[in-house]
């Protein structure tokens, strides 16, 4: 059963700063791996979504890389704005006909001007 | 930009009665999903509905719940009978297909009193 982990759970940086986020998976037969900003009490936001043959995806201040063959990805945040303060959730993308999404419980982000 | 909708944005039920909650998916996409996320807890998948019938769905779909398309743009989650437990953050979601983006709605708050 594919099991989605985020590390860490919450994490506080000053203004400016480059930061990493973890996604780990323990089934490493996915077709893709989605990176979603959720603000308190709302929606998911779709950041970036990386192919299981792709190594990395961009958007802004934003790279996501995959390791498909460890069950690892990051998000890169460059050069962080209080903005930004989120939570941040991974979800993976199993070979069901269904499509469904198996989520990590999140990083909780506090950038701090 | 096209994006999933969700109504009510907020709903406070009564033990025992039934609720409807309701999306619209965006227009050219083919595959429907709804998650749901318990306060404090993991983003969980409940099913996936694709051409007209269900493709996949969880343990916690049960009889009490059930999904239909009434028309060419709706796409409903009904409780029969809510239970206390079931209350939550429903999300609707969407994607052109079984490995596509997904985008997510805003939610739908569900309180069982």
């Amino acid at each position: 059963k594919q099991e989605v982990t985020q590390i860490p759970a919450a994490l506080s940086v000053p203004e400016g700063e480059n930061l990493v986020l973890n996604c780990s998976f323990t089934d490493s037969a996915i077709y893709n791996l989605q990176w979603f900003r959720q603000d308190p009490g709302k929606g998911l936001t779709s950041l970036l979504l990386i192919q299981s043959s792709q190594r990395e995806q961009t958007s802004g201040r934003l790279n996501a890389s995959l390791d498909k063959s460890s069950g690892r990805s990051t998000l890169y945040i460059a050069a962080s704005q209080p903005g930004d303060s989120a939570t941040y959730l991974c979800a993976v993308r199993q070979g069901d006909q269904g499509g469904k999404l198996i989520f990590g419980q999140g990083t909780e982000l506090s950038v701090k001007p | 930009e096209p994006e999933v909708t969700q109504t009510p944005s907020h709903q406070v039920t009564q033990m025992g009665q039934e609720v409807i909650l309701r999306c619209v998916p965006i227009s050219n996409h083919l595959y429907f999903y709804w998650y749901r996320q318990i306060l404090g807890q993991k983003v969980e998948f409940l099913v996936s509905f694709y051409n007209n019938e269900i493709s996949e769905k969880s343990e916690i779909f049960d009889d009490q719940f059930s999904v239909e398309r009434p028309d060419g743009s709706n796409f409903t989650l009904k409780i029969r009978s809510t239970k206390l437990e079931d209350s939550a953050m429903y999300f609707c979601a969407s994607s052109p297909t079984s490995r596509g983006e997904a985008f997510f709605g805003q939610g739908t708050r569900l309180t069982v009193v």
